[in-house]
């Protein structure tokens, strides 16, 4: 079945303490995008990837990090992880940047405490 | 980055109305989308619209791309109980690598 996938899909984590939360897509597409998802803010793109060991800012970079070592996984880095990034997190993919047809994981709810 | 202007934030409607949701934006776009996110789901594709003028129907739903490429509107015919979610809009400002701008969303509920 082609799908996103993210893990976990729930966590919660105190400040300061380094996580990670993968993102995989078994479709072979190109480009890989991460949004954080905030009451009466709508979807805001953190960082995307328009392919392998290419990425750049979105709107919203700050206090994060991604690589993309390999077409399919595109992990989310929070090194030092703050309240303000508490939010609901979504990875996408499609098959290439161009390409409107953008496919969701099933979010990932942060709380960072 | 800039977002765009949904409106309504939020709506209550009875089941079996029609709903009417719209998508403004100072600048002008080449693409317009209208996805749905189901609780506890990430947003799914609707309607895609690539031509000022265009409109586009998915089963009860039907989209237009605005004349003057600044705007969007989404029509849900007869809504249904499965309705209930929220409603973004997305736009693309020019073709090739710019990134997808979000509106904030439109939460239908729907009263059966």
């Amino acid at each position: 079945e082609a799908q996103v996938t993210q893990n976990p899909r729930y966590l919660i984590t105190v400040t300061g303490k380094k996580l990670t939360v993968t993102c995989s897509q078994n479709m072979n597409h190109e480009y890989m995008s991460w949004y954080r998802q905030d009451p009466g803010l709508g979807l805001r793109q953190i960082y995307y990837s328009m392919n392998v060991e290419v990425t750049d800012k979105g709107d919203v970079p700050e206090g994060y990090k991604v690589s993309r070592k390999e077409k399919r996984n595109f992990p989310l880095i929070l090194e030092s992880p703050s309240p303000n990034q508490t939010s609901l997190y979504f990875c996408a993919s499609s098959l290439y940047s161009s390409y409107n047809e953008q496919f969701f994981g099933p979010g990932t709810r942060l709380t960072v405490l | 980055g800039q977002q765009l202007n949904q409106s309504p934030q939020s709506m209550f409607i009875q089941e079996g109305e029609d709903v009417s949701m719209n998508c403004t934006s100072s600048s002008i776009f080449n693409t317009w989308l209208w996805y749905k996110q189901d609780p506890g789901e990430g947003p799914v594709l609707l309607i895609a619209l690539y031509k000022a003028g265009e409109l586009t129907s998915n089963g009860r739903l039907t989209a237009q791309f605005g004349i003057t490429r600044k705007d969007s509107f989404l029509n849900i015919s007869a809504s249904i109980p499965s309705d209930v979610g929220i409603y973004f809009c997305a736009g693309r400002r020019t073709s090739g690598n710019t990134p997808l701008v979000f509106g904030k969303g439109t939460r239908l509920s729907v009263i059966a």
